[in-house]
């Protein structure tokens, strides 16, 4: 079966701009997490959907939103982007709660 | 609180020798345990899992990790490395009985040396 879909893999934006980032997880899960990864703080918990509802939310400011599809399929934005946004976002796509499955990711670079 | 601590940011071993790779955990609740591994410019890969049952747990590449809860340890092992190892690890615990919220360690860089 297909994978973890995240699109784009790359993108630039300058700072105070807005992005969006789509998801599309493994067909049948219900649930999708996103991270911010960075050389400086590692991997960090963003906010996790399930059925179109947040159900957990990690410890970013309110510029960094997120919302899930009837399909599954997730968006994180994230808006007035500063040049420490930059990071590598990963979605994870959780099969039955006990097992995430990683997209590539997409590289944001914010100048 | 959950946390994790990965010690050594970078192991370096020879080719054929036995990796180690360290992790020691901080969980209030019976935890869940993971072992991801990061290829460049690639997302997170399991390797393995812990949930309940066996402490030993074997996964992908020929790795196992050894759940110590009187240790608070989950390290990961490999009985003879290959230059195809050579990649970012990470050893994570999530807070619930579920993968939903993974909590990571800082990760460890392990190069192979020919």
């Amino acid at each position: 079966k297909a994978g973890v879909t995240q699109t784009p893999r790359y993108l630039i934006k300058t700072r105070g701009q807005q992005v969006t980032l789509s998801c599309s997880p493994i067909s049948g899960h219900r649930s999708v997490s996103w991270y911010q990864q960075t050389p400086g703080q590692g991997l960090q918990f963003l906010f996790e959907y399930f059925s179109e509802t947040q159900r957990n939310k990690g410890n970013f400011p309110g510029r960094f939103s997120g919302r899930q599809f009837s399909n599954s399929r997730s968006e994180m934005n994230v808006s007035t982007l500063e040049l420490g946004d930059s990071a590598l976002y990963l979605c994870a796509s959780i099969s039955e709660g006990t097992e995430a499955f990683f997209g590539q990711g997409t590289r944001l670079t914010v100048v | 609180a959950q946390s994790v601590t990965q010690l050594g940011s970078h192991v370096s071993v020879s080719e054929g020798a036995l990796v180690l790779l360290r992790c020691n955990y901080s969980s209030s609740v019976p935890p869940y345990l993971f072992w991801y591994v990061q290829y460049p410019n690639q997302g997170l890969q399991l390797l393995l899992k812990y949930t309940t049952g066996a402490t030993l747990v074997k996964g992908i590449n020929g790795f196992e990790a050894e759940f110590k809860k009187s240790e608070t340890s989950f390290h990961l092992t490999k009985p003879s490395a290959h230059m195809s190892d050579a990649a970012e690890y990470f050893c994570a615990v999530t807070p619930y009985s579920s993968a939903s919220k993974i909590i990571f360690g800082s990760g460890t860089r392990l190069s192979i040396r020919p």
